[in-house]
C-alpha cells in the first residue's frame, strides 16, 4: 500500500546516456514533483505538474524533461546524462496545497 | 523567488533536552511552512506545518511557531527522544492555487546524545 513509489532505487549509467525514472502515486492526488537532492543534502524542486499546468524551475537544463501518462504518474526522463546530474531524486505529490508525500528516493550515480 | 535560510546546520543535545531549529524567509507572499524529518536513505516525511493565519501550532513533543512581520518560524522538540536524531527540514511555499512546489532550508542534522 505504498503512497509515492519510485523505480529504480538505484541506478548507475555512464555520461552521456539517456535514462528514465518513473514515479507513481496512489493517494488520488491532483499534483506531483520531482526534487534534487545533492551530495549536501540540499533539496531543489525542479517540476511542479497538475492536469493544468507544468511549472518549470528556471535553473533546471532541458536535457530533463517530465512526462505525465497520466495523473497518477510523472516520470522524469534525463538526456545527455553528465556527472554533475548525480544525486539522489525525489517525487512528491499532493492534493492541492495540502501535505506533499515524498517517494524513498532514486540514487543516481553518473560515471 | 522565495529564498530560506536554516539555522543550525547540526545541532547535538541530550536525550531528554530541547531542541529549536530556526528558518527565515524572504518573500512576504510565502503563506505555508512545512517541516519535514528525513532519516538516514529515507524520503522526507513531514511531521508539522503552519500557514500564515496561526502564529503557533502544536502536536505532543513538536511545535511550531511563525512570526510573519519578521519572517521567521521555529521549529521546537521537547523531551528529545534517540529516535529524534534525524535531518530536518523547513520549507515555505506560497498558496496560488497552482502547482507549487517547496523551497527547502538547507537541513539541521539534529543529533540525540544518549
Amino acid at each position: 500500500d505504498t503512497a509515492v513509489s519510485q523505480t529504480p532505487k538505484y541506478l548507475v549509467t555512464q555520461m552521456g546516456n539517456d535514462k528514465s525514472i518513473k514515479c507513481e502515486q496512489n493517494l488520488g492526488h491532483d499534483t506531483m514533483y520531482w526534487y534534487k537532492q545533492d551530495s549536501k543534502k540540499f533539496l531543489k524542486i525542479m517540476f511542479s505538474y497538475n492536469n493544468k499546468e507544468l511549472i518549470i524551475n528556471e535553473t533546471v537544463p532541458n536535457r530533463f524533461s517530465p512526462k505525465s501518462p497520466d495523473k497518477a504518474h510523472l516520470n522524469l526522463h534525463i538526456n545527455s546524462l553528465e556527472l554533475g546530474d548525480s544525486a539522489v531524486y525525489f517525487c512528491a505529490s499532493s492534493q492541492g496545497l495540502a501535505e506533499q508525500f515524498f517517494g524513498p528516493g532514486t540514487r543516481l550515480t553518473v560515471l | 523567488g522565495e529564498n530560506v535560510e536554516q539555522h543550525p546546520s547540526t545541532l547535538s543535545v541530550q536525550e531528554g533536552d530541547s531542541a529549536v531549529i530556526k528558518c527565515t524567509y524572504s518573500d512576504s507572499a510565502s503563506n505555508y511552512f512545512p517541516w519535514y524529518k528525513q532519516e538516514l536513505g529515507k524520503g522526507p516525511q513531514l511531521i508539522i506545518d503552519i500557514r500564515s493565519n496561526v502564529g503557533e501550532k502544536k502536536d505532543q513533543r513538536i511545535a511550531v511557531t511563525l512570526n510573519k512581520t519578521a519572517k521567521h518560524f521555529s521549529l521546537h522538540i521537547t523531551e528529545t527522544q534517540p529516535e529524534d536524531s534525524a535531518v530536518y527540514f523547513c520549507a515555505a511555499s506560497f498558496a496560488g492555487g497552482g502547482a507549487d512546489g517547496l523551497t527547502f532550508g538547507k537541513g539541521t542534522h539534529l543529533i540525540i546524545q544518549p
